[in-house]
């Protein structure tokens, strides 16, 4: 069975603050995508990206970046100078994607507070 | 190009009761994904249509069920409401990518708060 550890539950940083959320994984398949969404206070939750399994390359957006270790099973993301808008439960997701099971299997959600 | 849409944007109904909530994806993709953000549970899948037809279900009773119309449009039906499930309710899409044999990454609608009273 998949299953997505995000072992922080909330973090507070002032801004400007490099803050990194972890999340760990578990599954058995060898072709699986990696997810991260942001979920701000009007609840949507807003894509921001994947990964498969196949590409372990680190990706840089803007103030994101995403470290993908296939050997430890973690996939954390990190805001460089973190702002007032970034507050939001950050949630990392997994789903093995294959032609019959398609669902995304959340982690609890890291609840991320950036202050002045 | 409009996102995932979901209706009503908030919905209180009493135990016992049946509701139904509606999603249209994004023009263009054809799986509709349910969830459900109950709090202290975090976002659990519910269902997925594509192509009209039901390919797999999360760990929920059969009061929980759905369909989706040719227009790709999804509706979620919920039978004998209970308190606990009182939720936020999550739409997502996203289409199948053939040259690479898998899904693209799902598109989330602004949910359905259910609250049961």
């Amino acid at each position: 069975a998949q299953k997505v550890t995000q072992a922080q539950t909330e973090i507070s940083v002032v801004e400007k603050e490099d803050v990194t959320l972890d999340c760990v994984y578990e599954t058995r398949d060898t072709t699986y995508y990696l997810f991260w969404y942001k979920q701000p206070p009007s609840g949507e939750l807003v894509f921001l990206i994947r990964r498969n399994s196949f590409d372990e390359q680190n990706e840089i957006s803007g103030r994101y970046s995403w470290n993908f270790q296939k050997s430890t099973s973690s996939f954390n993301f990190t805001i460089t100078a973190s702002q007032v808008v970034d507050s939001a439960v950050y949630f990392c997701a997994l789903t093995e994607n294959t032609g019959t099971a398609s669902k995304l299997t959340f982690g609890t959600g890291t609840r991320l507070q950036v202050t002045l | 190009e409009a996102g995932v849409t979901q209706s009503p944007t908030h919905l209180i109904k009493t135990r016992g009761q049946q509701v139904t909530l509606r999603c249209s994806p994004i023009s263009g993709h054809t799986s509709v994904y349910w969830y459900q953000q109950a709090l202290g549970l975090g976002l659990q899948f519910l269902l997925w249509y594509d192509e009209g037809e039901e390919r797999n279900r999360g760990n929920f009773p059969p009061r929980f069920s759905g369909r989706q119309f040719p227009n790709y449009s999804s509706e979620l039906n919920v039978n004998a409401l209970e308190l606990e499930d009182s939720a936020l309710y999550l739409c997502a899409s996203s289409s199948y990518l053939p040259a690479v044999r898998s899904y693209n990454e799902q598109f989330f609608g602004p949910g359905t708060r259910l609250t049961v009273l």
